[in-house]
């Protein structure tokens, strides 16, 4: 079946710096990918949604300069966090669709923890 | 952005008792899915179920969907300890560049 990787699965860094999360499609070409974020006991917010070559749509209340990501590769999003702060610590998962009638794979998560 | 409502938000029962979730949604659909999630982990699909259906099954599960009112519910019959998890549904429209947007979940809890 599909499987997405992601990395790393945990990271901790100091806050002002920055952090990468990588996402790749492992047997299949992710056309789309999604990202979200999830805080504890609370559901998957969905922050941006990007497709292949093109620009992120970033959701509402989501700033598209912190949370840079390129998906310039159809096996390959990242997720870059911009001069992370501990309000940014949280679980990020990254989600890859083919087609659009296709299912959804998730990622593993990627825990972050700013100190 | 938050598709809508899940209830209840945590659910404590016996192993062996069934468990019912229940989902509501704001938007018209093309499909809804039910998702879990062990704690702190990725998500695991369990079953999608279109907008034209109205029951779904697979194994342990059982999945339906009333359209007219929005809402959706998940039954997990004789649970077993190793179904404690958060359950989510999950919505895709068809307006929403295929975006899939999740409900607030439920906590479950199966004691043995």
């Amino acid at each position: 079946g599909a499987v997405v990787s992601q990395h790393p699965s945990r990271v901790i860094c100091k806050s002002g710096t920055s952090v990468k999360i990588e996402c790749r499609s492992l047997d299949f070409q992710a056309t789309t990918m999604f990202w979200y974020r999830q805080f504890p006991k609370q559901s998957l917010m969905l922050m941006a949604t990007s497709n292949e070559g093109s620009k992120a749509t970033y959701e509402q209340g989501v700033e598209k300069d912190k949370f840079l990501i390129n998906h310039a590769s159809l096996t390959l999003s990242t997720l870059t966090v911009t001069s992370a702060h501990p309000e940014d610590s949280s679980f990020y998962i990254c989600s890859a669709r083919e087609y659009v009638n296709y299912g959804y794979t998730f990622g593993s998560g990627t825990r972050l923890t700013v100190v | 952005s938050q598709q809508g409502e899940e209830d209840p938000q945590a659910l404590s029962i016996q192993e062996g008792e069934n468990a019912t979730m229940n989902c509501s949604y704001k938007t018209s659909i093309n499909n809804l899915q039910w998702y879990r999630q062990n704690s702190g982990r990725g998500l695991v699909h369990l079953i999608l179920i279109r907008s034209n259906e109205r029951e779904k099954h697979s194994g342990r599960l059982r999945v339906t969907l009333d359209t007219s009112k929005k809402s959706s519910s998940l039954l997990i019959t004789a649970s077993r300890a190793a179904d404690t998890a958060s359950y989510f549904c999950a919505t895709v429209s068809g307006n929403q560049g295929g975006k899939l947007i999740f409900g607030q979940g439920t906590e479950l809890s199966v004691k043995p």
